[in-house]
């Protein structure tokens, strides 16, 4: 049975880090391609980052663009969003998600000074 | 605005078939598999179907996903009141490189 679990979120600052983890079990992970997808409250899905199984060609969003940082450490079946300079348009439920497999229940991360 | 359009709500009475469509173009739908989750209230999306028209194990085969050129569907036959949900439909984008969905599509059953 696929389980994503992430972790990490919490309220920040504007200008802020924080680090969302992933942990992934049921599948073999290092064979799937990953993604973080954020959600607004009461909103509809807007995708943020993309990882292949390898870690190699990653893509973002235009709107996290060289402030958010996709990662995934295959030996830990972990996915991690590196997320810098936080801006108050950035809260959102994050949810890690495979494509044909599932998704996490999400982590709520609150931007606001 | 979403790249990919669906439209905003649906409605059907207990047992009827309602579809929801998913309109794109040459770079996401007519180029890649679709998927389609559902939300219910507070909950995560859920996988539907993945790959146009496969449905993941514990999915009833009341629900079945089709696609056709850069447009998809996804039909629900004998609907039940659990089926009052939020319904998202996606596809990898290779001009965009990204992930792009639908807009969302809130199904009520009457």
């Amino acid at each position: 049975q696929v389980q994503l679990v992430e972790s990490g979120g919490g309220v920040v600052q504007p200008g802020e880090s924080l680090r969302l983890s992933c942990a992934a079990s049921g599948f073999t992970f290092n064979n799937y391609d990953m993604h973080w997808v954020r959600q607004v409250p009461g909103k509809g899905l807007e995708w943020v980052a993309f990882i292949p199984y390898d870690g190699t060609n990653k893509y973002y969003a235009d709107s996290v663009k060289g402030r958010f940082t996709i990662s995934r450490d295959n030996s830990k079946n972990t996915l991690y969003l590196q997320m810098n300079s936080l801006r108050v348009e950035d809260t959102a439920v994050y949810y890690c998600a495979q494509a044909s497999e599932g998704w996490g229940q999400g982590t709520l991360v609150t931007v606001s000074s | 605005q979403s790249v990919l359009t669906q439209p905003p709500s649906a409605s059907g009475t207990p047992g009827q078939r309602v579809t929801i469509s998913c309109s794109g173009s040459s770079s996401n739908i007519g180029s890649n598999t679709v998927n389609w989750y559902q939300q219910l209230p507070g909950t995560a999306p859920k996988l539907l179907i993945y790959s146009n028209n496969q449905r993941p194990s514990g999915v009833p085969d009341r629900f079945s996903g089709s696609k056709s050129g850069t447009s998809a569907s996804l039909a629900i036959s004998g609907l039940q009141s659990e089926d009052e949900a939020d319904y998202y439909c996606a596809a990898w984008d290779d001009r965009l490189h990204g992930w792009v969905f639908g807009g969302g599509t809130k199904l009520t059953v009457l």
